[in-house]
């Protein structure tokens, strides 16, 4: 079974400053996606960012990019210029593929954003 | 376009009783996946319904149950519930395809169990 580990509880990262959230995973499969997924207090789940493990290209989608090291199994956010507003639970999710197969989920990192 | 709808938001029952949770998917998708998700914690996988269907499921005791319609829209039902039933149910759908589609998040029911 996939398991996705997420190492740091807790962060946090002035305003404007950039700050890097640690995700690793464990699979035997080749063909997988990963995502990160934002949870604000508001509880909704939002996507941030996705990537396909069979792309070199590390996804990038405005401030926040990631840094996909499939032979580490190591997939972390890098979130630049903060703004108060990223202030959220991050989950790092892993997905098997094809097909509609379901997410696993890190515990999480609640990031803190100082002013 | 609609994103993903549950209903209700908050609701507190008691042990032993049953509760029904609602999602409707977000406009063009035909596949509703359930998680669990404890205070604390990532969200856990309960089961998935496609073409109404239960298509996939994870480790979860069968007083988890559920239904889709024919809109597509789908249903959670617990039974007999426990303290630990007590949790945030999220709702996501998707477009079944051959390749990866990603899932939409609704902003999910908050369940107490006293």
């Amino acid at each position: 079974a996939q398991t996705v580990t997420q190492s740091q509880p807790e962060m946090s990262v002035q305003e404007a400053e950039t700050v890097t959230l640690s995700c690793t995973y464990d699979t035997s499969e080749s063909d997988y996606y990963l995502f990160w997924y934002k949870q604000p207090p508001s509880r909704q789940m939002i996507l941030v960012i996705r990537q396909e493990a069979y792309k070199q290209q590390n996804a990038t989608e405005n401030r926040f990019s990631v840094n996909f090291q499939k032979a580490a199994k190591s997939f972390s956010l890098k979130i630049s210029d903060s703004q108060l507003g990223d202030a959220a639970m991050y989950f790092c999710a892993y997905r098997s593929a094809p097909g509609n197969t379901p997410l696993v989920f890190g515990k999480g990192t609640r990031l803190s954003v100082i002013a | 376009d609609a994103g993903v709808t549950q209903s209700p938001t908050h609701l507190i029952k008691t042990r032993g009783q049953q509760v029904t949770l609602r999602c409707s998917p977000k406009s063009g998708h035909d596949t509703v996946s359930w998680y669990q998700q404890a205070l604390g914690q990532g969200p856990q996988f309960i089961f998935q319904y496609y073409e109404e269907e239960e298509r996939q499921r994870g480790n979860f005791p069968d007083r988890f149950s559920g239904h889709q319609f024919p809109n597509y829209s789908s249903e959670l039902n617990v039974n007999a519930l426990l303290l630990g039933d007590s949790a945030l149910y999220l709702c996501a759908s998707s477009l079944l395809t051959l390749y990866q589609e990603t899932q939409y998040f609704g902003p999910g029911t908050r369940l107490l169990v006293l």
